[in-house]
């Protein structure tokens, strides 16, 4: 069965630090999308991603955020500056017209 | 906009018995509904979702959820759970355009298996 494929699965960083969390979606999906999960609390909507342009980002999704497709498989998010708020595990999702799938996360720990 | 509730932050229950967690949502347009499963240290496993027809719906590891549209529910059960079924669970909606909508999370049940 197709996955999506996240790396590094952990990842740890120093306050102020940039980091580049990369995602491999399934091949013939079109739509992306990153969430975020703060330990202990819900999953939260970041940023949708369809035709090389953002269709739809949430409040948390500030300028310190971005994201790109550089190529045609990777889809990456970057955090220019790291906060110790940042710290969460991230994970990365395609869609189909059958549905969601979802990566199996990168763990993000600011110092 | 959509959101859910899910009233339970944790529910305790001894192996083998039946379970049930609770999910409401709220929408102005109609909605497809979703359960995860997190087990510790994982990422996000689809237990099952309702996207039309037949409002109970059954999904992997015996579990199963039945729509409620006037009751805006889409509540998850067990008849006989087991000790790996211990985990986090997440209640999940999106918009009527399936496939290229976000979704929106509740805040999550765990469910603790008591051997």
């Amino acid at each position: 069965e197709p996955e999506v494929t996240q790396t590094p699965s952990h990842q740890v960083t120093q306050m102020g630090q940039e980091v580049i969390l990369r995602c491999v979606p399934i091949s013939n999906h079109l739509y992306f999308y990153w969430y975020r999960q703060i330990l202990g609390q819900k999953v939260e909507f970041l940023v949708s991603f369809y035709n090389n342009e953002i269709s739809e980002k949430s409040e948390i999704f500030d300028d310190q955020f971005s994201v790109e497709r550089p190529d045609g498989s990777n889809f990456t998010l970057k955090i220019r500056s790291t906060k110790l708020e940042d710290s969460a595990m991230y994970f990365c999702a395609s869609t189909s017209n059958y549905g969601y799938t979802f990566g199996s996360g990168t763990r993000l720990t600011v110092v | 906009a959509q959101s859910v509730t899910q009233l339970d932050s944790q529910v305790p229950v001894f192996e083998e018995a039946p379970v049930e967690l609770r999910c409401n949502y709220s929408s102005s347009v109609s909605v497809y509904l979703f359960w995860y499963v997190q087990y510790p240290n994982q990422g996000l496993q689809l237990l099952l979702k309702y996207l039309s027809g037949s409002t109970l719906v059954k999904g992997i590891n015996g579990f199963e959820a039945e729509f409620n549209k006037s009751q805006t529910s889409f509540h998850l059960r067990k008849p006989s759970v087991h000790i790996s079924d211990t985990a986090e669970y997440f209640c999940a909606v999106s918009g009527p355009n399936f496939g290229n909508e976000k979704l929106t999370f509740g805040t999550g049940t765990r469910l603790t298996i008591i051997p």
